[in-house]
This record gives C-alpha cells, structure tokens and sequence, in this order.
C-alpha cells in the first residue's frame, strides 16, 4: 500500500538552482526518510526526521516535517549535476518503510 | 565499507523457472527486507525478516517465498516465474537496535525478466 506521494513526480532545473520536493502522506508515522536512487542502481539513504522533529539538515539538504499537514518537503541547494536522481520518501510505521513513487530530478548544465 | 550484495545484477528467466534471488548483508543486521520497484507502482514490499528463520508477508508475498537460514543472507525465492514478475529487485537491511534512526542500507538491485 502507497503511503507516501511525491510532488512533482519530475523536476528540470538549472544547475546552482535550489530543488524542492514534496511528500504527503496519510496516516501516522515514527519517522520520514528520504533516499536517492541513480538510474537503474540501489536506493541510498539520505536523511531522516523523527515524528517529533520538524527540521533537519545535512549538507546541501534540508528536511522539514508537518506532521498536522501530514507532509514533508526535502530542500537540495546549490543542485550540481551529479544530483541528477530520483528521490524517495519513506514513512516509517511498526519496523517497515514504506515509499513513495519518487521525485525525478534533472540537473541541466 | 559496509554493502548489501545482491547475486545478480541482471538475470533472464524461463516462465516457469524456479528463481533464486540471493542478498548478503556484512553488517550482521538483523532486519532484512525484500522489495520491487515498478514504473508508475513504486517499491512494494513482498517480504521481510527480523531473525535467522523468521520471515512476515509484505504487501505483495504472492507467488514468492523467502529463506533466512543464516542472519547475514536472505533469498528471495519465485516458485514459478511468470512474466508478470519481471521487476526490479532490491534488497535491504537495517540493524534492529537502530529502528528508525540511520535507515535502509540497499543493495544494487537485480533486474529479472521472465520471458
């Protein structure tokens, strides 16, 4: 069963640019992870914030949570062409991630 | 560096095959997970492990079995291939005492076509 939604599902900007996407999601969580995936290879954890948490940092990232609104944005500044990714979100509910359909993201030179 | 390694990258498969999907964990972690990834579908979860011989259904456990019989490997097992099964794989790991503050570690995937 999906729980999250990433929006937009693609984004095309400029590399310098920021990118930011977005996940909402419907029930409850512990935490909200975010992964990158790189064409055709395995997923690479990126950040997480608990539920009680409502912004994070790391590097060029940036996380914020809502929990009221149920939703979650993930900020990357300074995008470089080696951003050029899919981006998942993961709700974490009772030891079990479940994800999102992804953000693709294209950094343009 | 810390890895979950999958057995195939790549793998072509005969309707009817019985396939064996192998994942390898050196992080003595004790969860393990089995995904696959559709366009358009996402991952779904097909099934998960929390100990040697322990093993719970995901989302979608139709038409698949799992085999942990040691903590650091876990098979991913398609009785029958059909090509409604042609995926991409991915396996994943996370230690239990961190639940829920480092995250996943993911294999490369492997990606199976059943002709």
């Amino acid at each position: 069963s999906q729980q999250g939604e990433e929006d937009p599902q693609a984004l095309s900007i400029q590399e310098g640019e920021n990118a930011t996407m977005n996940c909402s999601y419907k029930t409850s969580i512990n935490n909200l992870q975010w992964y990158r995936q790189n064409s055709g290879r395995g997923l690479v954890h990126l950040i997480l914030i608990r539920s009680n948490e409502r912004e994070k940092h790391s590097g060029r990232l940036r996380v914020t949570l809502d929990t009221s609104k149920k939703s979650s944005s993930l900020l990357i500044t300074a995008s470089r062409a080696a951003d050029t990714a899919s981006y998942f979100c993961a709700t974490g509910r009772a030891q079990k991630l479940v994800f999102g359909q992804g953000t693709r993201l294209t950094i343009n030179p | 560096d810390v890895k979950v390694t999958q057995s195939s990258r790549y793998l072509v498969k005969r309707t009817g095959e019985k396939v064996f999907l192998e994942c390898v964990q050196d992080m003595d972690h004790e969860n393990m997970f089995w995904y696959r990834q559709d366009p358009g579908l996402g991952l779904r979860l097909i099934y998960f492990s929390y100990d040697v011989k322990m093993k719970e259904k995901g989302d979608i456990p139709e038409g698949y079995s799992v085999s942990r019989e040691k903590k650091e490997r876990f098979s991913l097992i398609l009785e029958s291939a059909s090509t409604n099964q042609t995926s991409m794989y991915l396996c994943a790991s996370e230690s239990s005492v961190l639940t829920g503050n480092y995250g996943y570690t993911f294999g490369s995937g492997t990606r199976l076509t059943v002709v």
